[in-house]
């Protein structure tokens, strides 16, 4: 069954420490976006990357990291810099190519308490 | 930056009416813009993609139109059903900014019967 997973669904974390979140695709994408949706809002690009081994910072990395040692995983650290954690975070892949489509998984939404 | 505007307010019309989406653009010109479907809780799902030098795409009752001039995309749903409720996002893909997918803040559709 081809697709892209994230986990955990929901996460439940203390203020100040570090936290992982997972993104694992098996659809030989080249390319993997994380982003940040807040209630009533669109997504926010967090960080992107084309090929393994490379990424790129988005529009609010800040408080952020990425890693990207195989094709098939991408994933995110939301650090004890990001001021405002809480949100729903969703991890996404395309062929590469500008002209695809996004495939989303369906979300980790992550709570700090 | 690129600036991507979709109208905040709910959408709400009657089943089997035509239902009209809004999205907006300003700065660059986008190579390419995709419409997605949000549900509550999951990740957008990929609906249509049309490209800067086409005027119109459909796809069974979906319709999309792409004025580069106004720098505007409409997104017509006909028929209406109520199973079309969901909030729907565009998102574009800008000239020179390599595959970095932007979105836009998405417009809630509720189809009544």
């Amino acid at each position: 069954d081809g697709g892209i997973t994230q986990s955990p669904k929901y996460l439940f974390r203390k203020e100040g420490q570090n936290v992982t979140l997972s993104c694992e695709q098996n659809l030989n994408h080249d390319a993997m976006y994380w982003y940040r949706q807040d209630p009533g809002q669109g997504l926010r690009l967090i960080y992107y990357s084309q090929i393994v081994n490379d990424f790129q910072k988005g529009d609010i990395a800040e408080g952020y990291s990425v890693s990207r040692e195989k094709k098939e995983s991408f994933p995110l650290t939301v650090t004890s810099a990001q001021k405002n954690p809480t949100a729903f975070y969703l991890c996404a892949s395309s062929i590469g190519q500008m002209n695809t489509e996004a495939f989303f998984g369906q979300g980790t939404r992550l709570t700090v308490v | 930056s690129q600036k991507i505007e979709q109208n905040s307010e709910a959408l709400n019309i009657q089943e089997g009416k035509t239902a009209t989406l809004t999205c907006n653009y300003t700065n660059y010109s986008p190579a390419y813009l995709q419409w997605y479907r949000q549900d509550p809780g999951r990740g957008p799902v990929f609906l249509l993609l049309i490209r800067e030098n086409e005027k119109e795409k459909r796809k069974e009752r979906l319709k999309v139109t792409f004025d580069t001039t106004l720098k505007q995309s409409l997104f017509h749903i006909t028929a209406s059903q109520p199973a079309d409720s969901a909030t729907y996002l565009c998102a574009l893909v800008f000239t020179g900014g390599g595959n970095k997918l932007t979105f836009g803040t998405g417009t809630q559709l509720k189809v009544e019967l």
